[in-house]
């Protein structure tokens, strides 16, 4: 089984102040990971993705996430925030040994940039 | 716009009532995927599609649920006699095998079963 928590429902940073969004993951095999952002009434939209090699991803945007094996991390990050960046952050993972579609989804992290 | 586009956005529908949603994914991909949020939730699995082979359908989907993907293009999501626990938010994405392992994301239909 996979699963993937985003431990914190909320999280409020200053505009220019660097961002971090956690998220800890588990599968029984390795992972492919995913970062998307969810906009009001609107879709989701892909961010970045670890499949394999460097641990440190770059995104769209300006993000970019550190796949931590030890510690089953991949969390956002982001070195000076901008207001536009307030929206629902999701992170997503699925097993790679799986042939299935199955990627779950954590229940997401609300980040609020003032300025 | 070449992305994913879904119809409606918005359905409001009495309980008990038939609906059916499409979903237009981008073009070539072979790849589609039926998700439902709800408020507060991440995207949930309900089914995928490879060309018009329905390959995989999650428990939440009852038989009130159902998809199809006749041509290998476009698909569409009855459910069959809405209960207010249907009202959600009804995503579509898409990608293909071939060169992808991210998923895009439709804008979704927004589903209110009164």
């Amino acid at each position: 089984a996979q699963s993937v928590a985003q431990p914190e429902d909320q999280v409020n940073v200053a505009e220019g102040n660097p961002l971090t969004v956690k998220c800890t993951y588990s599968v029984s095999g390795n992972p492919y990971l995913f970062w998307y952002v969810q906009y009001p009434n609107r879709g989701l939209q892909f961010l970045l993705k670890y499949i394999t090699g460097d641990n440190l991803v770059k995104g769209s945007y300006g993000f970019e996430a550190e796949f931590n094996k030890s510690q089953t991390s991949f969390h956002l990050k982001k070195p000076s925030a901008l207001v536009s960046d307030s929206a629902l952050y999701f992170c997503a993972v699925r097993d790679r040994g799986n042939n299935n579609n199955d990627m779950r989804f954590g229940a997401g992290t609300r980040l609020t940039v003032k300025p | 716009d070449t992305g994913v586009s879904q119809d409606p956005r918005h359905k409001i529908t009495k309980r008990g009532q038939n609906v059916t949603f499409r979903c237009d994914p981008i073009s070539e991909h072979n790849r589609l995927y039926w998700y439902r949020q709800t408020l507060g939730q991440g995207p949930e699995f309900l089914t995928y599609f490879q060309n018009e082979a329905q390959l995989e359908k999650s428990r939440l989907l009852s038989d009130r649920f159902s998809a199809e993907r006749p041509k290998g293009s476009f698909s569409t999501l009855e459910i069959q006699r809405t209960e207010q626990g249907d009202s959600a938010m009804y995503l579509c994405a898409s990608r293909s095998i071939r060169d992808s392992y991210e998923q895009y994301f439709g804008p979704g239909t927004r589903l209110t079963v009164t």
